[in-house]
């Protein structure tokens, strides 16, 4: 059965301090990773990860893909309390006619000032 | 504001009473996916419409829950029968295509007393 793991599910840093979320995947005829912020609302893409080793990068948050260990991580550098939020991460499948997400259960940041 | 739409936002109802959900997707978004997210929890896929047909449903998708896209535009979601258990906030995603990414409407979260 398709699964997605997060650790930790819940993290709490100062503000300047920097963090990285760890993601697991076993998905069938996996295609993309997928990282979402979400507060308190619906989520809000990030990235989209398909390639091994190549990381991508917006502001001070910055993802990588391993598909041979099926691991990805999250970095988030100087943070802010505006980056308390859970940070959800899916795996998505092949591009085929029946593709769906799965969703891991997320990992509850919250930064203190 | 182009992005996805979601109405009721809040829904209260008492249990045995029929609920139904809209959600309008981004306008030239042909996948339209919904999701439910219980506290603690990623969001759990339902089921998603190629166009208006509905391509997969998951196994959480019990006889009581039914949903359309009768033009392609535009779907609902309805839940007949509730129970306390179908109180979680209801997600709608589209997007352009099979594995593209799926961009969330600001959700409709139910409660069933």
């Amino acid at each position: 059965e398709d699964k997605v793991v997060q650790s930790p599910l819940s993290l709490v840093v100062h503000e300047g301090d920097t963090v990285t979320l760890n993601c697991s995947y076993e998905v069938t005829n996996f295609r993309s990773l997928l990282w979402y912020k979400q507060e308190k609302k619906a989520p809000t893409f990030l990235f989209m990860l398909t390639s091994s080793g190549i990381e991508k990068k917006s502001g001070r948050l910055s993802s990588i893909l391993d598909k041979k260990e099926l691991f990805s991580i999250l970095n988030i550098t100087a943070t802010q309390t505006g980056d308390s939020a859970i940070y959800l991460c899916a795996g998505g499948r092949m591009k085929t006619s029946y593709d769906k997400v799965i969703f891991g259960p997320g990992t509850s940041l919250s930064v203190i000032p | 504001d182009t992005g996805v739409s979601q109405d009721p936002r809040h829904k209260i109802t008492k249990r045995g009473q029929n609920v139904t959900f809209r959600c309008d997707p981004i306008s030239e978004h042909n996948r339209l996916y919904w999701y439910r997210q219980t506290l603690g929890q990623g969001p759990e896929f339902l089921t998603y419409f190629q166009n208006e047909a509905q391509l997969e449903k998951s196994r959480l998708l019990s006889d009581r829950f039914s949903a359309e896209r009768p033009k392609g535009s535009f779907s609902t979601l309805e839940i007949q029968r509730t129970e306390q258990g179908d109180s979680a906030m209801y997600l709608c995603a589209s997007s352009l295509g099979a594995g593209e990414t799926q961009y969330f409407g600001p959700g409709t979260r139910l409660l069933v007393l």
